[in-house]
């Protein structure tokens, strides 16, 4: 089955520092890999996605590069701020055919809770 | 319009009580979810429509009952609920797809529902 995995955390970083969190995935064939982003009290915001193999996506100042030879999708920002407190999801979706339509079925991973002091 | 809107935003309810959650998009999705989250886990898949039609139903006990009336809306009932069902519920859509790429979905804020 579809499985994704995540640096556990929390992560704690000083403001500007440099932020890497790790994800995997295990999958067949090709799914959509994304970055998803929860601020505390809040739903969850797509904060970048990549569909293809060698895609980099990135919005914010956050990048991550779909790798198929390693099978990760690790998030990186070059400087962290204060408000980029908040849980990190990575994510896979598969489409899924049924009746003559398909949908995306999303695979989350446990999630990482980062916290940036001042 | 990108939104996803769910009402309401907080409910808290007793054991006896009926209640319904709501969710609306108007961006043409056809496929919408219902997902709950429990604090500091991800969210879990309680159920995909298609097309207006059920199409999983990821073995969620019956005192849960979606529907979905058109194609911009999705509701939860709720009846005899338990305390162990507190928890933020999650809309979502996504664009359907046949055989191409998939794309995100979408997320509504949530409805922070507590059950006393």
């Amino acid at each position: 089955g579809n499985s994704v995995t995540q640096m556990e955390g929390p992560v704690t970083l000083s403001e500007e520092a440099f932020l890497t969190i790790n994800c995997t995935y295990t999958a067949t064939g090709y799914p959509s890999l994304f970055w998803y982003v929860q601020y505390p009290g809040e739903g969850l915001q797509l904060l970048l996605k990549a569909t293809k193999a060698d895609d980099k996506g990135s919005n914010k100042g956050f990048e991550a590069t779909y790798r198929k030879e390693t099978t990760s999708f690790h998030l990186e920002k070059g400087s962290v701020q204060v408000s980029d407190s908040a849980v990190y999801f990575c994510a896979l979706s598969r489409s899924i055919n049924a009746g003559g339509t398909s949908y995306g079925k999303l695979t989350f991973g446990q999630g990482t809770i980062l916290t940036v002091h001042p | 319009d990108t939104e996803v809107t769910q009402t309401p935003k907080h409910l808290v309810m007793g054991m006896t009580n009926k209640k319904s959650l709501k969710c609306e998009q108007h961006m043409g999705h056809r496929a919408m979810y219902w997902y709950k989250q429990k604090a500091k886990k991800p969210p879990e898949l309680m159920f995909v429509y298609s097309y207006e039609k059920l199409s999983i139903n990821e073995s969620v006990p019956s005192r849960f009952s979606p529907e979905c009336p058109n194609s911009s809306l999705l509701n939860l009932h709720l009846h005899a609920l338990q305390p162990e069902d507190s928890a933020l519920y999650l809309c979502a859509s996504s664009p359907d797809r046949w055989g191409g790429v998939v794309t995100e979905a979408f997320f509504g804020q949530g409805t922070r529902l507590t059950v006393v």
